[in-house]
């Protein structure tokens, strides 16, 4: 069974960027099927996808973050980061990172992180 | 479009049935899959395909697909299917992106 974990500050001054890592563990980050995402939820609002990477480096992401993000993947470290510059107080939320499946026209996100909240705040 | 749309909230009777519904052009080309949220928790995977369970989920959790609606339905609520329910698949879009629903809140009476 795959696990992920979130990691990096919970806290973030404005202008500045958010940076996070996901661990993976019970897996490959390598995986064919598979691909890798970060997904994240302010208090008492929906879930809203910000991008995922594939083992090759492919990257694709939210349009309204697209400016702003970047996924990166170290498979040697069965890791995978995300950063978001420029946040602002609305780029509070918990972040997930989480792996997703695709068996066309099947797609799924089968196993997530426990969540980070993360702060912007001065 | 890159919209799924869910009614805000729903409520079950004890025991009774409840379908949860998302709707979206996607749906034509892509299945839902439907996430389980209960508070301060990460989502979990409830159904996912034509009508498949992960492991571990009951029996009472069932999906299905209609034209561009994709229905959740829990056949026997119980106490603990209180929870957030949100539907995601992929938009219509040439990169194919991801896109989760607006949400369900289920309240079990």
């Amino acid at each position: 069974q795959v696990q992920l974990q979130e990691s990096g500050p919970g806290l973030v001054k404005p202008s500045q960027t958010l940076s996070l890592t996901c661990t993976v563990s019970g897996g490959s980050i390598s995986s064919g099927n598979h691909y890798w995402s970060w997904i994240r939820q302010p208090a008492g609002k929906g879930l809203e996808w910000i991008g995922r990477i594939y083992s090759s480096g492919s990257t694709n992401y939210n349009p309204s973050l697209k400016s702003r993000v970047t996924i990166s993947i170290d498979t040697s470290k069965n890791q995978f980061s995300l950063k978001l510059g420029s946040v602002t107080a609305a780029d509070t939320a918990v972040y997930y990172c989480a792996r997703g499946a695709l068996y066309f026209p099947t797609v799924y996100f089968d196993s997530w992180g426990q969540g980070t909240l993360v702060t912007v705040s001065s | 479009s890159s919209e799924l749309t869910q009614d805000p909230a729903v409520s079950v009777a004890l025991g009774q049935t409840v379908r949860i519904t998302c709707q979206g052009d996607s749906l034509r080309k892509y299945y839902a899959s439907w996430y389980q949220q209960k508070p301060g928790q990460a989502p979990v995977l409830v159904i996912y395909g034509k009508d498949y369970r992960p492991s571990g989920i009951p029996d009472r959790f069932s999906g299905s697909i209609s034209g561009n609606t994709a229905s959740l339905t829990i056949t026997g609520a119980q106490a603990e299917d209180e929870a957030d329910y949100y539907c995601n698949s992929r938009d219509t879009s040439g990169d194919h992106l991801e896109v989760f629903g607006t949400g369900t809140k289920v309240t079990v009476l």
